[in-house]
């Protein structure tokens, strides 16, 4: 299970608190990414970059923010303009270039914010 | 971007018996189709994948065929057995020079002993 890492597993905050998610990787991937699950809602993209300094928003970027200062690392803040924050957050990192590539993911946080 | 239906929700099968899985994307642009397998508790692993110049790709008991002009893809599992028992995404590339994926909502496949 190496390769990828996310801390920690389980995240518990009140309502009103920002808080970060990490994700690092060893893989010398490029490019990065962090989903959303929610049961019955499959996974949904919310920032993903390709290179270090440089991120663009996915599907559903409003009340996250993220920054990519490393290229092993790629941390993810979940603000409190995030109105349900509570769900399973996935990390992920492929290679980059002319082809797509696989995405390989984190074992995940699950965040629960009451 | 991508929209991916994926059906059905939900599979119960008998051990032995076939398990189809199928998708359906909305970009004809898409040219990357991947299948990710989540068991309880773990994170998403790739199983297969096809692109869009191929019609179908076999590995062993899984196989994914492509239709390019109906837009749509599906997963076969024959002889099921207990520990294909997982959650299934499809997921299709934004057109076909990005690399994000949109994923369809998953199905549960229950393989019945």
């Amino acid at each position: 299970d190496g390769g990828i890492t996310q801390s920690p597993k389980y995240l518990f905050r009140k309502e009103g608190q920002n808080v970060t998610l990490s994700c690092e990787q060893n893989l010398n991937h490029d490019a990065m990414y962090w989903y959303r699950q929610d049961p019955g809602q499959g996974l949904r993209l919310i920032y993903y970059s390709q290179i270090v300094n440089d991120f663009q928003k996915g599907d559903i970027a409003e009340g996250y923010s993220v920054s990519r200062e490393k290229k092993e690392s790629f941390p993810l803040t979940v603000t409190s303009a995030q109105k349900n924050p509570t769900a399973f957050y996935l990390c992920a990192s492929s290679s980059y270039g002319t082809e797509v590539y696989e995405q390989y993911f984190g074992p995940g946080t699950r965040l629960t914010v009451t | 971007g991508e929209n991916v239906e994926q059906h059905p929700s939900t599979l119960s099968v008998q051990e032995g018996d076939s398990a189809v899985i199928k998708c359906t994307y909305s970009d004809s642009a898409s040219n990357y189709f991947p299948w990710y397998k989540q068991e309880l508790g773990k994170r998403p692993q790739l199983i297969i994948d096809i692109r869009s110049n191929v019609g179908e790709k076999k590995d062993q008991r899984i196989a994914v065929t492509l239709n390019k002009t109906a837009k749509h893809f599906s997963l076969h599992i024959t002889e099921t057995q207990p520990e294909d028992s997982a959650v299934y995404f499809c997921a299709a590339r934004w057109g076909a020079g990005s690399y994000q994926l949109t994923f369809g909502k998953g199905t549960k496949l229950s393989v019945i002993p």
